[in-house]
């Protein structure tokens, strides 16, 4: 069973608007990443936040994490149509470097 | 720096036949992934290697899915027989300590296979 669930599975947006996009997992972890997937490619690293970390940026996208509440966001800022893509967070333990994967959003910027 | 190869990057076979997938990772990245991807899911780990040991093959299903790590670098998945719920993509990944930590996954376009 995978780890992360993603709300919403699609999210529509007009361009220059701001897209969040939620993660929920159910065990303890050392970190959350956000990766992005383009159609029919392979998946791109965004972001790694780790366990003992509340809040990170990386130009247009900033990512929380709640540790208390298991949850994390990602918020892309004036959306672009080449951010249209699935997003996927992906969480990983202590030691393995393992990654379990959500089943993503679909997110959809309209030029 | 040149990222994860995959070969080959679309395959269409018949069920019962075998096929083979083919993953060259980030040079000097110890650490490779074979996933998984079915239509509208995420990406769920095949196998994982270090150097050229296998660390986790939990969810590999060992009656008809193999893989190897000859020499700590190239890797191969093989499937024989393929059946109908085969059909996905598989994704190689690698991680390592040359850039971005060991916790950062570097991934492959992917090979899409269809089991008709």
């Amino acid at each position: 069973s995978q780890q992360g669930e993603e709300d919403p599975q699609a999210l529509s947006i007009q361009e220059g608007e701001n897209a969040t996009m939620n993660c929920s997992y159910k065990t303890s972890i050392n970190n959350l990443q956000w990766y992005r997937q383009n159609s029919g490619r392979g998946l791109v690293h965004l972001i790694l936040i780790r366990s003992n970390e509340r809040e990170k940026h990386s130009g247009r996208l900033r990512v929380t994490l709640d540790t208390s509440k298991k949850s994390s966001s990602l918020l892309i800022t004036a959306s672009r149509a080449a951010d249209t893509a699935s997003y996927f967070c992906a969480t990983g333990g202590a030691g393995s470097y393992q990654l379990t994967f959500g089943k993503g959003t679909k997110l959809s910027v309209i030029p | 720096e040149a990222g994860v190869a995959q070969s080959p990057r679309y395959k269409i076979i018949e069920k019962r036949q075998s096929v083979a997938f083919w993953c060259n990772p980030i040079s000097g990245h110890a650490t490779l992934y074979w996933y998984q991807q079915i239509l509208g899911q995420g990406p769920k780990l095949l196998i994982q290697f270090q150097n050229n040991g296998v660390v986790d093959d939990s969810q590999l299903p060992k009656d008809r899915f193999s893989a190897e790590r000859l020499k700590g670098v190239d890797s191969t998945l093989k499937i024989q027989p393929a059946k109908l719920e085969d059909s996905a993509v598989y994704l190689c990944a690698s991680s390592g300590w040359t850039s971005g930590g060991g916790d950062t996954q570097y991934f492959g376009p992917g090979t899409r296979l269809t089991v008709l």
